[in-house]
């Protein structure tokens, strides 16, 4: 079935320094692909999508490449910071049903 | 600033009673989703709904949950009778539907979180 898979949390990194969070999916048909993320006490929010082979989607910082060779979607920064600490969720959606399927979501710590 | 709300925003209530939780989703959006997130689980789908009808509840434990869409602006999430393990957060979200929508995201509310002693 289609599924989305991220890496275990949580990642701890200290400010300034480089994020890569993977994300790889299985899918029966050709999706788009979502970045979400969740800060304390909050519902999900929308980081960044893509929606064809090749697009790059980006906000605040963050990017992601929709990569159909290899089925995936990295979440990709070049300096975190203190306030990016949530959790970060990757989806796909299929036109075919409407349905969104979540990754386990990854929790980030950036130490100041 | 277009959201979707969610009522109420905590909830706590015994083992054994009825609990409705309610979603106003994004005037506009015909389709609505809701999701239960634990710790040892994540994010799980429990049932969506595309112009108020069920397209999937597959995820919903059958015997005591219940969803529906008595109309476009009101969607609900029952439990009855309650129990322990279904303490989690409950949260709905909304798109607009339909396959020349797919690349629109989701909207989703701040949740309601449920504890049940």
């Amino acid at each position: 079935g289609d599924s989305v898979t991220q890496m275990e949390g949580p990642v701890t990194l200290s400010e300034e320094a480089f994020l890569t969070i993977n994300c790889t999916y299985t899918a029966t048909g050709y999706p788009s692909l979502f970045w979400y993320v969740q800060y304390p006490g909050e519902g999900l929010q929308l980081l960044l999508k893509a929606t064809k082979a090749d697009d790059k989607g980006s906000n605040k910082g963050f990017e992601a490449t929709y990569r159909k060779e290899t089925t995936s979607f990295h979440l990709e920064k070049g300096s975190v910071q203190v306030s990016d600490s949530a959790v970060y969720f990757c989806a796909l959606r299929l036109g075919r049903d409407d349905k969104i399927i979540f990754g386990k979501g990854t929790r980030l710590h950036i130490l100041p | 600033d277009a959201r979707v709300t969610q009522t109420p925003r905590h909830k706590v209530t015994e083992m054994g009673q009825e609990v409705t939780m309610r979603c106003q989703p994004i005037l506009g959006h015909n389709t609505v989703f809701w999701y239960r997130q634990t710790m040892m689980q994540g994010l799980e789908l429990l049932a969506y709904f595309r112009n108020r009808a069920p397209l999937d509840d597959s995820g919903m434990p059958k015997d005591r949950f219940s969803a529906e869409m008595p109309d476009a602006t009101l969607a609900t999430l029952k439990i009855q009778p309650s129990e322990p393990r279904d303490s989690a957060v409950y949260f709905c979200a909304s798109v607009r539907g339909g396959g020349s929508s797919m690349n629109t995201e989701a909207f989703f509310g701040q949740g309601t979180r449920l504890t049940v002693v």
